[in-house]
């Protein structure tokens, strides 16, 4: 089955530890996406890569750091959580570039305290 | 600079009724894409729709309707005889044509969260 999958699904930690979401998909996709979801401020562009080795930021990079070392796996660290990126997070992933529809996770829901 | 905006926070409608969800639009480009995707209360996030810049003509799926107009750079989107199942957020994006010399991002509109009453 196609999908994107992330892990964990939901975490509550605290400022200043070290995290890491994990995203792969099975899909063979060359663009994947991190967005963060914020009630009133929709869905945000984290950070995407376009293909192996190759990521730029999106609109809210701060923070954050990801790494595409296989085509299909696209982590998102949180280097020193702290609780202002307390957020629903959401990786995507689609074929070519941004100008394909996406797939999405189901979503890792973070708690910094 | 992209710019997508979805002026209505929250809608609610009575079921069987029509409504229109906004989205306007900015960009510099002559090329680009318009998405609109679901939010269901259960979270995960669906694709509906793709369209390109150079195609104008509105869409039909089921009771869904699109109707894109570049004169006012808007992308709005209508569910006939609405049902509760459509209660939901939903979410206009744009991308620009990618090349070396710019971004690839996308930008997603704040969303409209809809509310079909029984």
């Amino acid at each position: 089955e196609a999908q994107v999958t992330q892990n964990p699904r939901y975490l509550i930690t605290v400022t200043g530890k070290k995290l890491t979401v994990t995203c792969s998909q099975n899909m063979n996709h060359e663009y994947m996406s991190w967005y963060r979801q914020d009630p009133g401020l929709g869905l945000r562009q984290i950070y995407y890569s376009m293909n192996v080795e190759v990521t730029d930021k999106g609109d809210v990079p701060e923070g954050y750091k990801v790494s595409r070392k296989e085509k299909r796996n696209f982590p998102l660290i949180l280097e020193s959580p702290s609780p202002n990126q307390t957020s629903l997070y959401f990786c995507a992933s689609n074929r070519g570039n941004s100008n394909q529809p996406q797939h999405f996770g189901d979503g890792t829901r973070l708690s910094i305290l | 600079a992209q710019k997508v905006t979805q002026a209505q926070t929250e809608i609610s409608v009575v079921e069987k009724e029509d409504v229109t969800l906004d989205c306007v639009y900015e960009t510099r480009d002559t090329t680009y894409y318009l998405f609109w995707y679901k939010q269901p209360p259960s979270g995960e996030l669906v694709f509906l729709i793709r369209r390109n810049s150079f195609d104008e003509q509105n869409e039909i799926s089921g009771r869904y309707s699109w109707n894109f107009q570049k004169s006012t750079s808007s992308f709005n989107f209508t569910i006939t005889a609405s049902q509760v199942v459509d209660s939901a957020v939903y979410f206009c994006a744009l991308s620009e044509t990618p090349n070396k010399n710019r971004d690839d991002k996308i930008i997603f509109g704040k969303g409209t969260r809809l509310h079909i009453l029984p």
